[in-house]
């Protein structure tokens, strides 16, 4: 299995450019979700995904939009960047079956807003 | 979901045990403590976690306190690859995914 996989892993955009950050997993996992890091803090929760066709806000959503057409791919779309979002991004997923689920995490997108 | 505090940093000897602590005071009974780790900018990895009995897997060993405000995340024989942040969240069981990450540890383990 190759796990979660992010692409791409480095990006620069300008202020205004829209962009979708790309997360597939392949554990067939039901839920989904984004987390933000800035420099030197812990990771916050965009957007997450409970399956296909169910989505739902985080802490920090704005912005930021999601869809979840498939149970393999989580893309998050970033409207109208701006330098606010630069940040590290993080995509994790994880199954609700059994008793805890530990969730997986992708090695992350580094997104610079200029 | 309750509120964890952490040191923001620990140094450890390589091959010594390194305990990092969690107080977790507004618990509810519900509420797991578990542990991610996040070696420089990777994604977090996860630990271990428990609800009131001390747990030990191939990694590490948790330590909840009977009145389950605080817990000790415990390597036995730190080494130099076990260097990362470490992150303390408590998590209701049917709360889905959603992790609260607050700023964790930072353990730096020295040759």
């Amino acid at each position: 299995n190759a796990g979660v996989t992010q692409t791409p892993k480095f990006q620069v955009l300008k202020t205004g450019q829209s962009m979708t950050l790309q997360c597939a997993q392949d554990m067939n996992h039901e839920y989904m979700s984004w987390y933000r890091q800035d420099p030197g803090m812990g990771l916050r929760l965009i957007h997450y995904s409970v399956g296909a066709g169910i989505t739902d806000q985080g802490e920090v959503p704005n912005g930021y939009n999601v869809s979840r057409s498939t149970t393999e791919d989580f893309p998050l779309r970033l409207l109208s960047a701006a330098p606010s979002q630069t940040s590290v991004y993080f995509c994790a997923s994880h199954t609700i079956q059994g008793s805890y689920n530990e969730q997986f995490f992708g090695p992350g997108t580094r997104l610079t807003v200029l | 979901d309750a509120k964890t505090t952490q040191p923001p940093s620990m140094d450890c000897a390589e091959g010594r045990a390194a305990n990092l602590p969690c107080n977790h005071s507004t618990i509810s009974g519900n509420e797991y403590v578990y542990w991610y780790r996040q070696i420089h900018s990777q994604g977090p990895q996860y630990i271990i976690h428990g609800l009131k009995n001390n747990e030990t897997n191939e990694m590490a060993s948790l330590i909840i306190t009977e009145d389950r405000k605080s817990s000790t995340l415990i390597l036995p024989h730190a080494t130099l690859r076990d260097t990362a942040v470490y992150y303390c969240i408590v998590k209701g069981y049917n709360q889905g995914g959603k992790l609260i990450f607050g700023q964790g540890t930072e353990l730096s383990v020295k040759p």
